[in-house]
């Protein structure tokens, strides 16, 4: 089954704690991105990628870091995790650059830091 | 800068009413919009895919329209269920930038009752 698989579904962690959350992707798509989700403020981008190798920011990008080392992993890193960064994180793939390729998402990874 | 929006926020009805779901956009120069069905605390799960060039899409009970001059887009959903329950999420590809990464309306939380 195509799909983006994101890892843990849930965390909870300490401010500081340096964290991964995980995204692996099995359709080959080139492009990935993560975003977050919050109440009020709906999904925003945080990083994207192009293709291995390949990362850019988006547009909340302050406190993440993201890697591409293989086509199909995408992880999400919190080098010191704040409160302010509890939120609703999901992955998504896309498989080209015309009009025909739509978002696949991950089912989200539920983050909480005290 | 694009923005998207969805109103109103939330929706009752009662089962096995036909209903549309609206969504506004503000730029019309886009590759493709995507509606989205998301479950409470779940991931987001593609409903339609409409690239900018259609006018409409079908899968099952739903029809999405699209009205790219006039930055309009409709979510049709025939003979409602209280499975339908759920938040309705619009996005739309911007068809510049390598990064064409998606803009999201809040979304329109839909209950159907029994």
């Amino acid at each position: 089954e195509a799909q983006v698989t994101q890892n843990p579904r849930y965390l909870i962690t300490v401010t500081g704690k340096k964290l991964t959350v995980t995204c692996s992707q099995n359709m080959n798509h080139e492009y990935m991105s993560w975003y977050r989700q919050d109440p009020g403020l709906g999904l925003r981008q945080i990083y994207y990628s192009m293709n291995v190798e390949v990362t850019d920011k988006g547009d909340v990008p302050e406190g993440y870091k993201v890697s591409r080392k293989e086509k199909r992993n995408f992880p999400l890193i919190l080098e010191s995790p704040s409160p302010n960064q509890t939120s609703l994180y999901f992955c998504a793939s896309r498989g080209g650059v015309g009009a025909f390729y739509g978002y696949t998402f991950g089912s989200g990874t539920r983050l909480t830091v005290v | 800068k694009q923005e998207v929006t969805q109103i109103p926020a939330a929706l009752s009805v009662p089962e096995g009413e036909n209903l549309v779901l609206n969504c506004s956009f503000t730029d019309s120069a886009i590759y493709n919009l995507q509606w989205f069905r998301q479950d409470p605390g779940k991931g987001l799960t593609s409903l339609l895919l409409i690239q900018s060039s259609q006018r409409e899409q079908t899968s099952g009970r739903l029809n999405a329209s699209l009205d790219k001059s006039s930055g309009r887009s409709t979510l049709y959903i025939a003979a409602s269920q209280p499975g339908d329950s759920a938040t309705y999420l619009c996005a739309v590809r911007p068809g510049t930038g390598a990064n064409s990464k998606l803009t999201f309306g809040k979304g329109i939380t839909l209950s159907v009752r029994p």
